[in-house]
């Protein structure tokens, strides 16, 4: 079975620009995280969704940043504008939740640079 | 609320053991344990959910104190294969999965 997957897999871009990350669950699997990891900050969640409704956003360092699950298969993370300070490993995790504690599954994240 | 895990980092040979901790400031709700290799994404290792659980094989395990606030992963008779960065995953209750991340305790087994 396919895992997680994460596309790109590297961004490189230019400040200002807006960068689109994007993110397909396991089949199946109900909840989806985001994860920022760097070294100074370790890895931070950003947002998470059970069922595609957001359900806590208090992770999001700011209003550039902003996430959407359309669908059970999709979602994105988006950063409009980028700074360099946004220049992490992305990671998308899913995990089938069904009464807690449930093991949650990365994807191989997006390495992102912002120039 | 992060948790706070110790040590930071250590060296084994193979075969020697190593106990890694990890602790919370309030009672938790489950511990996940994580571990990464560089450039790669975090691989589940184990959940515990209740105090005074024990859980994993001979080789890696783990256990949950009986207030919940505190996890400890033992890795007994190191291999070149557990080298890696262990996390902690915390959860402080029963709400969707959120779980707070350790700072991580870098592991290096030598030869």
């Amino acid at each position: 079975d396919a895992g997680v997957i994460q596309s790109p897999r590297h961004e490189v871009t230019e400040m200002g620009q807006e960068v689109t990350l994007r993110c397909k669950p396991i089949s199946g699997h109900n909840s989806l995280f985001w994860y920022r990891q760097t070294m100074m900050r370790g890895l931070e969640l950003l947002i998470y969704f059970n069922n595609n409704v957001p359900i806590d956003d208090s992770g999001m360092p700011e209003d550039r940043f902003s996430a959407k699950m359309p669908n059970a298969s999709f979602s994105t993370l988006k950063i409009q504008p980028s700074e360099p300070r946004d220049s992490a490993v992305y990671f998308c995790a899913s995990s089938l939740r069904l009464t807690g504690g449930n093991e949650q599954f990365f994807g191989p994240g997006t390495r992102l640079t912002v120039l | 609320q992060q948790p706070v895990q110790s040590p930071q980092a250590v060296i084994l040979r193979e075969g020697e053991d190593a106990v890694i901790n990890c602790s919370s400031s309030k009672a938790l709700y489950s511990v996940h344990w994580y571990r990464q290799k560089h450039g790669e994404a975090p691989v589940f290792l184990m959940i515990l959910l209740k105090g005074g659980e024990q859980k994993g094989h001979e080789k890696i395990s783990a256990s949950f104190n009986e207030k919940k606030q505190q996890s400890s992963l033992y890795l007994t008779a190191s291999q070149l294969s557990y080298s890696g960065t262990y996390f902690c995953g915390t959860e402080l209750n029963n709400q969707g999965g959120k779980l707070i991340f350790g700072q991580g305790t870098e592991l290096s087994v030598k030869p």
